[in-house]
């Protein structure tokens, strides 16, 4: 059983510019969650993916946004990057059901120069 | 807005010693997840407690969920140094049938155990 794989691990972008971001769910799970981690923060939920559609959302802008594939694996896009977008971007798989355990991936450090 | 307060948010402490961490919040949650993450690695689950008054133990870890649902602690018992990491408290909060499962989590609390 394959677990949650993000990629790419590091990425530097400038402002403004735009970035993609990919993950992809462990074997079995239909329910992909993305989070940002700012330094010397926990994670804040920026959506939720159950079969490809979205079914909960943080307080982020619209600029932030995702899709989730028939394989479940999934995408986080984030348009007109500014500093404060710097941080660890974490994606997490489960199955279906609030209660299953939910897996997490490595994560995609972003640096916003 | 949910806020999970966890404290303290650091925590240095020799070998062979106790500590315990709170996790506090004005909201109630479903249930209460801890995790453990280390450096360039996500989150791991290591609980999640439900009901009001729970208690798990995991080895020298015991987890207790207040009775109204608002608060929970981590109890280390001769904590090593191979404990050493960040310690994240999250709660969920069902939506009715859904599988919406937002996690809310605390800032977190950094473990160090020296040798």
């Amino acid at each position: 059983e394959t677990g949650v794989t993000q990629s790419p691990t590091h990425l530097i972008k400038t402002r403004g510019q735009q970035v993609t971001l990919r993950c992809s769910s462990q074997s079995g799970h239909n329910t992909v969650s993305w989070y940002q981690q700012a330094l010397g923060q926990g994670p804040q939920f920026i959506f939720q993916y159950y079969r490809e559609e979205e079914n909960g959302r943080g307080n982020f802008p619209p600029r932030f946004s995702g899709l989730q594939f028939p394989n479940y694996s999934s995408e986080l896009n984030v348009n007109a990057l500014e500093l404060d977008d710097s941080a660890l971007y974490l994606c997490a798989s489960r199955r279906g059901g609030l209660n299953e355990k939910l897996f997490f991936g490595s994560g995609t450090q972003l640096s916003v120069l | 807005t949910q806020l999970l307060e966890q404290s303290p948010q650091f925590l240095s402490i020799q070998e062979g010693e106790n500590l315990t961490v709170y996790c506090n919040s004005s909201s109630v949650f479903s249930s209460l997840q801890w995790y453990r993450q280390e450096p360039g690695e996500g989150p791991v689950l290591l609980v999640t407690v439900v009901t009001g008054g729970e208690v798990k133990k995991l080895k020298r870890l015991t987890f207790q969920f207040g009775d109204a649902r608002k608060d929970s602690s981590l109890h280390i018992t001769a904590a090593q140094p191979g404990d050493t990491g960040l310690y994240l408290c999250a709660g969920a909060k069902n939506a009715g049938g859904t599988s919406y499962g937002k996690l809310t989590f605390g800032q977190g609390t950094i473990l160090t155990v020296h040798p």
